[in-house]
């Protein structure tokens, strides 16, 4: 089986860097993707991380360790319109049949002034 | 490019009742998902349309779930009497491949049952 965790609930201050964590634990490895939900609307795909390492993608970065099972989200000169929650998920290892997620349970982000 | 569309975006009913709830995929897109999201719990994958096939509908709770895409095209969702615990919000993705990373979710539908 496959089991995600992030923390519920993050607070930061507009401007600031804010590091979302995820640990998992997964029968085989088939990489991780991190969305961004805001309340009422869609989840928007963010990144994807197959490799080990740092991948930037503007104010946002993602990081992966396969051997620790970890992974996290960066997000740097935090703006009022990045509170929303942060997913972490995961596919079934490459074979597995379908290609649907597991999720976590999400991290609500709230930018303060 | 159109996103995912679902239909309605809000739905009340009463226990007992039924309800149908409708997702319009991309346009060319054949994979078609179903996912759900109960209260304080997290998004749980419910089935996956290849076209008009079922490919894998091993997240769906129970038999008072039905699901369709005729044509490939749209699908529906119908529960069948609802019950208080099927209150939550459904999501219908899409992708053109299959893969994970190609999905777009719709925004989808608040399912409250009374």
């Amino acid at each position: 089986g496959q089991n995600i965790d992030q923390p519920t609930e993050m607070t930061a201050t507009e401007g600031a860097i804010v590091q979302i964590n995820c640990t998992y634990q997964t029968s085989g490895f088939n990489g991780l993707f991190w969305y961004q939900q805001h309340a009422g609307e869609a989840p928007t795909f963010l990144s994807y991380n197959v490799l080990d390492g740092l991948e930037e993608k503007g104010r946002f970065s993602s990081f992966l360790s396969r051997s620790k099972g970890y992974s996290y989200l960066l997000l740097k000169e935090l703006q009022m319109k990045d509170s929303a929650s942060y997913l972490c998920a995961v596919p079934p290892y490459s074979g597995a049949g379908s290609y649907q997620l597991t999720f976590g349970k999400g991290t609500k982000l709230s930018v303060i002034p | 490019e159109a996103g995912v569309t679902q239909f309605p975006s809000h739905s009340v009913i009463e226990k007992g009742q039924t309800v149908t709830l409708r997702c319009d995929p991309i346009s060319g897109h054949d994979n078609l998902y179903w996912y759900r999201r109960v209260m304080g719990k997290e998004i749980k994958f419910l089935l996956h349309f290849v076209k008009e096939s079922k490919q894998d509908e091993s997240g769906m709770p129970n038999n008072r779930f039905l699901a369709e895409r005729t044509g490939g095209t749209y699908s529906t969702l119908k529960v069948q009497p609802a019950e208080l615990e099927d209150s939550g919000v459904y999501f219908c993705a899409s992708s053109q491949d299959g893969a994970a990373y190609g999905y777009t979710f719709g925004s989808g539908t608040r399912l409250t049952v009374v």
